[in-house]
């Protein structure tokens, strides 16, 4: 089983639509979260650091599930410009370690 | 601050020649990260250093070599440069357990 897995999509969703995407972890002793965005031939950025009591940036709102392994990334009110590939990031004993996307495509 | 600075940005070789990517950090982060991507495909980390005088393998280390001599610079090397090693390079740096901040990228043709 992969350390840290995504669904590698693609989402195809209509704009203005709410998309959510989960991602697992195996190892119960990760100590800190991230989601990254991607876009084409560019380089990942940081999207939004995950803290277990949930935290939101505007229309994106993300999750830890310590219990269950997961951490999630809503996008509410989706914008063309949200299509790119969004990164699950753990971080364990300062091994860092990347999901290997989902690709979200937000269509007109 | 001008944050991760990778060159060059593109670079062609020809089969066996080599070559130094460049990467230089100004946030005085301790951990520097040199990753590679094939096309649709996900990050694959190749070295990793903790700090200056100290480097480790990554997931695909084969064929490259890292030195850390400053915080700021964690050049990576390809000796012997083959068609495998046409990739998208990317070097990042962090604090410990921090989030990553990446360089451009290098884009490397090896024919």
């Amino acid at each position: 089983r992969k350390e840290v897995e995504q669904d590698p999509g693609p989402f195809n969703v209509p704009e203005g639509a709410t998309v959510a995407f989960n991602c697992t972890y195996s190892n119960s002793a990760s100590q800190s979260f991230f989601w990254y965005r991607q876009d084409c031939r560019k380089e990942p950025k940081l999207l939004m650091s995950v803290y277990s009591s949930g935290n939101e940036d505007g229309r994106f709102t993300a999750q830890l599930n310590r219990a269950s392994q997961y951490i999630s990334l809503l996008i509410r009110d989706s914008k063309l410009s949200d299509s790119a590939t969004y990164l699950c990031v753990v971080n364990r004993d300062d091994k860092i370690i990347f999901g290997k996307g989902t690709r979200l495509h937000i269509l007109p | 601050n001008a944050g991760v600075t990778q060159t060059p940005k593109f670079r062609i070789l020809k089969i066996g020649q080599s070559m130094t990517l460049q990467c230089t950090q100004d946030m005085n982060h301790n951990y520097m990260y040199w990753y590679r991507q094939d096309p649709g495909m996900g990050l694959k980390l190749i070295y990793y250093s903790v700090g200056a005088g100290i480097t480790d393998k990554g997931e695909v280390p084969n064929g490259y070599n890292v030195s850390r001599s400053t915080t700021e610079d964690f050049p990576l090397r390809l000796e012997l440069a083959a068609p495998s090693q046409t990739s998208v390079y990317f070097c990042a740096s962090s604090y410990p357990r921090g989030e990553q901040f990446f360089g451009p990228g290098t884009r490397l043709t090896v024919l």
